[in-house]
């Protein structure tokens, strides 16, 4: 797991705060991945960059704002959440096929998020 | 569009036994199709794929799976489970033709008895 970090490993926010998680890959890739992943629900595809530009926002609420300032750094910055938002949000990368090469994705250790 | 369905939410097998989990697709076109294995308070781990070729596909820890395009499945099999096989498996496909887009099943938690 050490190819994609993501940090902190746990957060309990309330509704009114604002923080951010931060993903970092280490495996030279030039796509990145947010997902959601809720008990019982198949992860849910919230955010993707390639090649630092955004190219999916899958009807995320704005509540959920994401930043990839290089090809190794995605953040996900959170204000005003609401309680059905806790879950764990995990980061993957990938080398974007468009320009060749594997696309599985690999993910890192997640974010446990709790709203309060 | 394109879905996968991982029809059992859990299976349940003896240690040295044989375990299957099973996964069915759906995709317009070609499938890329993944399997990943997932430790509790862990991420994601990549376990295997198929694109082309072969039909049976072998990957990390023993696994494998085979590729069937007239039933459209992709089911994980080890021939011997081991307690330490205990986790939440996740079925994913793309469509070749499509975009970066990976549709995951809900999951099946696996749970091997010494």
């Amino acid at each position: 797991e050490t190819g994609v970090t993501q940090t902190p490993r746990h957060l309990v926010m309330g509704m009114t705060n604002k923080k951010s998680l931060k993903c970092e890959q280490h495996l030279g890739h030039n796509a990145m991945y947010w997902y959601k992943q809720s008990a019982k629900k198949p992860l849910e595809l919230m955010f993707v960059y390639s090649l630092e530009e955004r190219v999916e926002n899958n009807s995320v609420p704005s509540r959920f704002s994401p930043e990839c300032p290089n090809s190794s750094h995605l953040f996900l910055h959170l204000h005003t959440l609401q309680p059905e938002d806790s879950a764990l949000y995990l980061c993957a990368s990938s080398q974007d096929e468009r320009r060749g090469g594997l696309d599985t994705q690999y993910f890192g250790p997640g974010t446990r998020l709790t709203v309060l | 569009a394109q879905s996968v369905a991982q029809p059992e939410d859990q299976v349940n097998v003896a240690e040295g036994n044989p375990l299957t989990v099973k996964c069915t697709y759906s995709v317009s076109g070609n499938p890329y199709l993944f399997w990943y294995v997932q430790y509790p308070n862990r991420g994601l781990q990549f376990l295997l794929k198929y694109i082309t070729g072969d039909n049976l596909v072998k990957g990390s820890y023993g696994f494998e799976a085979e590729f069937n395009k007239s039933q459209t499945s992709f089911h994980l099999k080890k021939p011997s489970a081991l307690v330490s096989d205990s986790a939440l498996y996740f079925c994913a496909v793309r469509d070749i033709e499509g975009d970066y887009k990976l549709s995951f099943g809900a999951g099946t938690t696996v749970t091997v008895r010494a």
